[in-house]
């Protein structure tokens, strides 16, 4: 298994609130990625990064910003969370993320409750 | 825009072959994933097709056309432990990143 770990696992929290998620790696993958999934959602992409200090949007980043300050770590962060914002969100890592073969591992998933 | 458009559930029974449809839209194409997700857990890597044609691995395969925007996975001698959420990937040229489908729920029955 690839060596991906988020924190925390699970948070409630309330509306308004700010909130960071925490991915880590310990693959030296250059790629890395928010999602969030949610009951007939599938998984939608929120922001990736493409290298240290690197990041771009994804199809719904409104209400997330990121940062990667290392190449093992990639925060998510909700400035005012609100209760749209419940879901699962995993982080997922690549080596490379823009060719053809490219696969992606996920991390454990962190599951965020916003009251 | 970009869509991929799978069943949402699909049911079968152990030991029988069943078929993941997958169709898609997409500004540019160079492949089509799968990814299996167990309930609670996290999504990983199954196949992928970049060329038509089928690719077998194992129990699995997959197919592609191209030609047609859709592709199918094959589940042969379906175990009680491929009951799980499917999904397909399409990674647009265009962008790079990763469009999933919205997945599908296997349940097999004893």
């Amino acid at each position: 298994d690839a060596g991906i770990t988020q924190s925390p696992r699970h948070k409630v929290t309330e509306t308004g609130t700010p909130v960071t998620l925490r991915c880590h790696q310990t693959e030296n993958h250059r790629y890395m990625y928010w999602y969030r999934q949610d009951p007939g959602h599938g998984l939608r992409l929120i922001h990736y990064s493409y290298g240290v200090k690197d990041t771009d949007k994804g199809e719904v980043s409104d209400g997330y910003s990121v940062s990667r300050s290392k190449t093992e770590d990639f925060l998510l962060t909700l400035e005012s969370a609100t209760s749209s914002q419940t879901s699962v969100y995993f982080c997922a890592i690549s080596e490379s993320g823009l060719t053809s073969t490219d696969t992606q591992y996920f991390g454990p998933g962190t599951r965020l409750t916003v009251l | 825009g970009q869509s991929l458009e799978q069943p949402s559930e699909v049911t079968a029974v152990e030991g029988a072959i069943v078929q993941i449809n997958c169709t898609y839209q997409t500004s540019g194409f160079y492949g089509l994933s799968w990814y299996q997700q167990h309930d609670g857990g996290a999504p990983t890597f199954l196949s992928y097709n970049a060329l038509d044609g089928l690719e077998e691995t194992g129990r699995f395969s997959s197919f592609l056309s191209r030609s047609d925007s859709y592709g199918y996975l094959l589940l042969q001698e379906l175990q009680m432990k491929d009951s799980a959420s499917y999904f397909c990937a399409v990674r647009s040229s265009n962008t790079g990143k990763l469009i999933f489908g919205q997945g599908t729920t296997l349940q097999v029955k004893p």
